[in-house]
């Protein structure tokens, strides 16, 4: 059974840094592109970075260019996200996200999330 | 960018009746060279992380009820709820993944029972 799950989310002060971690199990890993996905509480969805399956060609939404990284360790079935330079308006719940067979971008299976707090 | 807008935010329908949201992109998500519009549609029920329910406007994805069904080409969009349920209680989001990132999604439809 395809399963996503997050860790690493909790509470951080503004300018700080945290690293997110997605498990994957129950498909091909190195084969997807994936990404993450926020949700501040009673907001909607914003995109925040993808990656590729094989060649790790990473994209941002401008939002967090600069200050989060996303990687990957296909050898571990693991997305991470780096995150720094952390701002209120980061907070939200982050979710990982498996693309599709056909588009990487639509988001095919998605984690239950972990939640970011940024904050003094 | 992409701009994904949705009407209305909030829709109250009874059980067993038909709902309908829209979806209106600021640009074409019609692909020339294949004739796809690259649309998605999920759903988010309380709780839960959101679930792909429709892709290429109107493909439902596998395990989908065929109560769902998404139609649409180029800027305007419908995602139609045949014969409501009380577990289609949800916020409904499009998305478009037209080429190049940012890859956005619309505000969101609350979906209620009347």
């Amino acid at each position: 059974e395809l399963q996503l799950l997050e860790s690493g989310g909790g509470l951080v002060q503004p300018g700080g840094s945290l690293r997110l971690s997605c498990a994957a199990s129950g498909f091909t890993f190195s084969s997807y592109a994936m990404s993450w996905v926020r949700q501040a509480q009673g907001k909607g969805l914003e995109w925040v970075s993808s990656i590729s399956g094989r060649s790790g060609s990473t994209f941002y939404a401008d939002s967090v260019r600069g200050r989060f990284t996303i990687s990957r360790d296909n050898s571990k079935n693991t997305l991470y996200l780096q995150m720094s330079s952390l701002r209120a308006e980061d907070t939200a719940v982050y979710y990982c996200a498996k693309g599709s067979d056909i588009v990487p971008t639509i988001f095919h299976r998605w984690g239950q999330g972990t939640p970011v707090t940024v904050s003094s | 960018d992409i701009v994904m807008t949705q009407s209305p935010d909030s829709l109250a329908v009874s059980l067993g009746e038909r709902a309908s949201i829209n979806c209106k992109s600021s640009q074409s998500l019609l692909y020339s060279s294949n004739n796809k519009n690259y649309l998605a549609w999920y759903q988010q029920r309380p709780g839960q992380p959101p679930k792909l329910l429709i892709y290429w406007a109107s493909t439902r994805e596998s395990g989908v009820p065929d109560r769902f069904s998404g139609s649409g080409s180029g800027t305007d969009f419908t995602l139609t709820i045949n014969s409501l349920q009380a577990e289609d209680v949800a916020v409904y989001y499009c998305q478009q993944y037209y080429k190049t990132p940012p890859f956005t999604f619309g505000p969101g439809t609350k979906v209620h029972i009347k």
